[in-house]
């Protein structure tokens, strides 16, 4: 079974401080993404990464970067976090390959910035 | 451009009633359609994927999905409603050329009643 781990469950921050969101992969997929997901809006694409050290904007790309040094992990890094930065996170991985792309998701790291 | 409407953001029915969560996308190419099932703080899990290969989808839990392409939906359903499906579920789709980003509709919350 793919496995993704996020490095934590729950994350509580203060404003202005830089916050790194891990995930890991074990499959060998080559694509991997990052979502945050907010009540009402579902998931709205931050970043994604489809090889090491590639990395495309999504649909939110403001106020987040991102970092992909190894094919298995792809970090997201908020650079001065912000309340409205309070949200669920969400790391997924996919085969690059595969013509379903189905995606494979993490349990989420549930950040509190305050 | 892709785009996923989930019609209604709040199902609720009996146990042992059958669940209709409506999904309708659009695309302007033969689309992969997937839906997803997303437990109380937890990542989403696949319930199952529409590749072409077949109209009427089976997948986990007893779920099942039918892509209709002249009404361009893909509603999923399940005959009998158990308390724990209680969940949020979400519709996406995907193109091939799309480097595997998925568009995924807001969700649908079910609640199953006893």
């Amino acid at each position: 079974d793919v496995k993704v781990t996020q490095s934590s469950r729950y994350l509580v921050k203060r404003t202005g401080e830089k916050v790194f969101l891990e995930c890991v992969q074990d499959m060998d997929h080559e694509n991997m993404f990052w979502y945050r997901q907010d009540p009402g809006l579902g998931l709205r694409l931050i970043y994604f990464s489809y090889d090491v050290k590639m990395k495309e904007k999504g649909d939110i790309p403001e106020g987040y970067s991102v970092s992909r040094e190894k094919k298995e992990r792809f970090s997201l890094i908020l650079e001065s976090a912000s309340t409205n930065q309070t949200s669920m996170y969400l790391c997924a991985s996919s085969l690059y390959r595969s013509g379903a792309r189905e995606q494979y998701f993490g349990p989420g790291t549930r950040l509190t910035v305050t | 451009a892709q785009s996923v409407t989930q019609l209604g953001s709040h199902v609720s029915v009996s146990e042992g009633a059958l669940v209709l969560l409506r999904c309708n996308y659009s695309s302007s190419v033969p689309p992969y359609l997937f839906w997803y099932v997303q437990y109380p703080n937890q990542g989403l899990q696949l319930l199952l994927k529409y590749t072409s290969a077949a109209t009427l989808v089976k997948g986990i839990n007893g779920f099942e999905a039918e892509f209709k392409k002249s009404e361009t939906s893909f509603h999923l359903t399940k005959p009998s409603a158990h308390m724990s499906d209680a969940a949020e579920y979400f519709c996406a789709v995907t193109i091939s050329s799309n480097t595997g980003k998925l568009i995924f509709g807001q969700g649908t919350t079910l609640q199953v009643k006893p």
